[in-house]
């Protein structure tokens, strides 16, 4: 059975701190591994995925993720974060985009 | 492009009694797919719709609840009779195909149960 771990449920950070957020998983098949985002308010987006080659993948918004395999983790980092940032952030494991196991999610709050 | 659209956005029902949920894709996007959301955790899939077929219907628990893609295009989920751990946010998604693309969401539409 799949599933994802997201170790921090709440993270408040003033603003030019970094951000690093903590996606594990647990998966039998070809690992597929996204990010998703969800501004208040608005709908799920998706932030940036990895499904083969560089482990280190950039998204939108000056987003970026690792896919360590031997850890099993797909980490969310951003080495300055905005106000604008201020969302809920999902990691989500599965064979595509849309047939996905998503984490209990991580709701950063960042202070002006 | 348009995004994929709901309706209705919220929906407040007494337990027992039924609700549908309208979901309208992208245009020419084949996949869709429901998932649920309750408060506090991440978005499960119930249910995903290659065209106007079920491709996975594993975690739908079937006997309440029930959903259709006929013509392959726009699709409803329907619960009945609703109970009070299925208050959640209800959200489709669809995508070019199966394969490695994108999935967009619906703004989801939030169903409390009294």
């Amino acid at each position: 059975a799949q599933s994802v771990s997201q170790h921090n449920h709440h993270v408040i950070l003033s603003e030019a701190a970094s951000l690093e957020l903590g996606c594990n998983y647990s998966y039998g098949g070809t690992v597929n591994l996204f990010w998703y985002v969800q501004y208040p308010g608005q709908h799920l987006q998706l932030l940036l995925k990895y499904f083969s080659g560089d482990p280190l993948v950039k998204g939108i918004k000056g987003f970026e993720a690792e896919f360590i395999k031997s850890k099993f983790s797909f980490n969310l980092r951003k080495p300055s974060v905005q106000w604008s940032d201020t969302a809920e952030y999902f990691c989500a494991v599965g064979p595509n985009a849309g047939k996905s196991t998503f984490g209990d999610g991580t709701t950063l709050t960042v202070k002006p | 492009e348009a995004g994929v659209a709901q309706s209705p956005r919220y929906k407040i029902i007494e337990k027992r009694q039924s609700v549908a949920f309208w979901c309208n894709p992208i245009s020419g996007h084949a996949t869709l797919y429901w998932y649920q959301q309750i408060l506090g955790q991440g978005p499960k899939l119930l249910i995903q719709f290659q065209n106007n077929g079920v491709v996975d219907d594993s975690q739908l628990p079937k006997d309440r609840f029930s959903a259709e893609r006929l013509k392959g295009v726009d699709s409803t989920l329907k619960i009945q009779p609703a109970k009070l751990e299925d208050s959640a946010v209800y959200l489709c998604a669809s995508s070019w195909g199966q394969g490695n693309t994108e999935a967009f969401f619906g703004q989801g539409t939030r169903l409390t149960v009294v």
